[in-house]
């Protein structure tokens, strides 16, 4: 079985400052990893995704993830948090090697950038 | 284009009744599915397609049905509507190369169940 743990229900960050939204993952296998975001109302967009390669993956927004695989991590990451940055983050897991697999979905974090 | 689209957006049932949710993608991909998410809990899986004819029951699929006769339309029919039925509801599709998972979302479906 897949999981994906999002330890904070909520982070808080003053806009200028780095912010980092921590996410652990469980796989068998290999992971495929997905970062997602939304924004209020509306349904999730793709982020991010870490396959195979370089540990550290960048994205959309000035976005970030390192993949750490001794503690099973994909924590999201920005230098510089903006404002229009609030928004629900989650982290997404795949078992690459468990043939055709859904996303199991973490239960997201509350980014709050305030001004 | 216009991606995966979802209707209605909002809809207000009494217990009991039933209704299907609409979802239909533009970008002639194989795979499709539909979440519930709930506060706090994250997204759930409720059905699963990998292509026209073809469907599979997700994580929590109780109360409801699927049907896909088209690569473009993933209808989810919700009979007897209960109370633990109210949520938001999305659709997402993802195509079949590679397989690495990349879903594209629908705007989501707000359901009420009365």
């Amino acid at each position: 079985a897949q999981s994906v743990a999002q330890p904070e229900d909520q982070v808080n960050v003053a806009e200028g400052n780095p912010l980092t939204v921590k996410c652990t993952y469980s796989v068998s296998g290999n992971p495929y990893l997905f970062w997602y975001v939304q924004y209020p109302n509306r349904g999730l967009q793709f982020l991010l995704k870490y396959i195979t390669g370089d540990n550290l993956v960048k994205g959309s927004y000035g976005f970030e993830a390192e993949f750490n695989k001794s503690q099973t991590s994909f924590h999201l990451k920005k230098p510089s948090a903006l404002v229009s940055d609030s928004a629900l983050y989650f982290c997404a897991v795949r078992d690459v090697n468990s043939g055709y697999s859904t996303l199991t979905f973490g239960k997201g974090t509350m980014l709050l950038v305030s001004p | 284009n216009a991606g995966v689209t979802q209707t209605p957006k909002f809809r207000i049932l009494k217990i009991g009744q039933s209704m299907t949710l609409q979802c239909t993608q533009d970008m002639n991909h194989n795979y499709m599915y539909w979440y519930r998410q709930d506060p706090g809990m994250g997204l759930k899986l409720i059905y699963y397609s990998v292509g026209a004819g073809i469907t599979d029951k997700g994580e929590v699929p109780n109360g409801y049905n699927v049907s896909r006769s088209t690569t473009e339309d993933f209808p989810l029919r919700l009979e007897l509507a209960a109370p633990s039925q109210t949520s938001v509801y999305f659709c997402a599709s993802s195509p079949r190369t590679g397989n690495t998972g990349e879903l594209f979302f629908g705007e989501g479906s707000r359901l009420t169940v009365l």
